[in-house]
């Protein structure tokens, strides 16, 4: 089982619709929880921290359930510009006390007219 | 606008050829990553610095790939003898770490086709 999954896609959705994606992830301990955002061919990007109480920034909301391990992102009023793939990334705590971040493999989300 | 840049963009090679990728982070930054994205691994965490001290480099193949930063402008990966299955894209990121970790900011990549 991998230490993040996600859901491949692609999600096909009309402009305006409102999409959301789901990841989970195996480590209990993992504290910081991101999305990031990676257009076709070009490098990943930071969208937006996932906070426990949840957090919003425009039109994209994430949510946070420790208990089931579970990630949520939502996108209200879906652009064509949206369309990209969503990486779900999770921090592991290494044995030396150090941090590292795992990226899920992505969630492909397509907007079409 | 800072930015992490890498080099070559694009390498073909033939099996058997040393590949140098290059990695200039942005200044300022005490955390440096490489990482490596197929298809269907996604993306994998290869090496890891900080304040140019290698981390943690469990992810890379020992027999075939080195990471090194000879200074705090550059950081380097090696692969050789490369092998077709090395064929990737290879990121590079780097980001600001006080303790936890913060966002980490990519580079446009070395995509890497080995014969």
């Amino acid at each position: 089982r991998k230490e993040v999954e996600q859901d491949p896609g692609p999600f096909n959705v009309p402009e305006g619709a409102t999409v959301a994606f789901n990841c989970t992830y195996s480590n209990s301990a993992s504290q910081s929880f991101f999305w990031y955002r990676q257009d076709c061919r070009k490098e990943p990007k930071l969208l937006m921290s996932v906070y426990s109480s949840g957090n919003e920034d425009g039109r994209f909301t994430a949510q946070l359930n420790r208990a089931s391990q579970y990630i949520s992102l939502l996108i209200r009023d879906s652009k064509l510009s949206d369309s990209a793939t969503y990486l779900c990334v999770v921090n592991r705590i290494m044995n030396t006390g150090f941090q590292k971040l795992v990226f899920g493999t992505g969630t492909r989300l397509l907007v079409s007219p | 606008d800072a930015r992490v840049t890498q080099t070559p963009r694009h390498k073909v090679t033939e099996m058997g050829q040393e590949v140098t990728m290059r990695c200039q982070p942005i200044l300022g930054h005490n955390t440096v990553f490489w990482y490596r994205q197929t298809m269907m691994q996604g993306l994998e965490l290869l090496a890891y610095f900080r304040n140019r001290a290698p981390l943690d480099d469990s992810g890379m193949p020992k027999d075939r790939f080195s990471a090194e930063m000879p200074d705090a402008t550059l950081a380097t990966l090696k692969i050789q003898p490369s092998e077709p299955r090395d064929s990737a894209v290879y990121f590079c990121a780097s980001g600001l770490a006080y303790g936890g970790e913060d966002e980490q900011f990519f580079g446009p990549g070395t995509r890497l086709t080995v014969l």
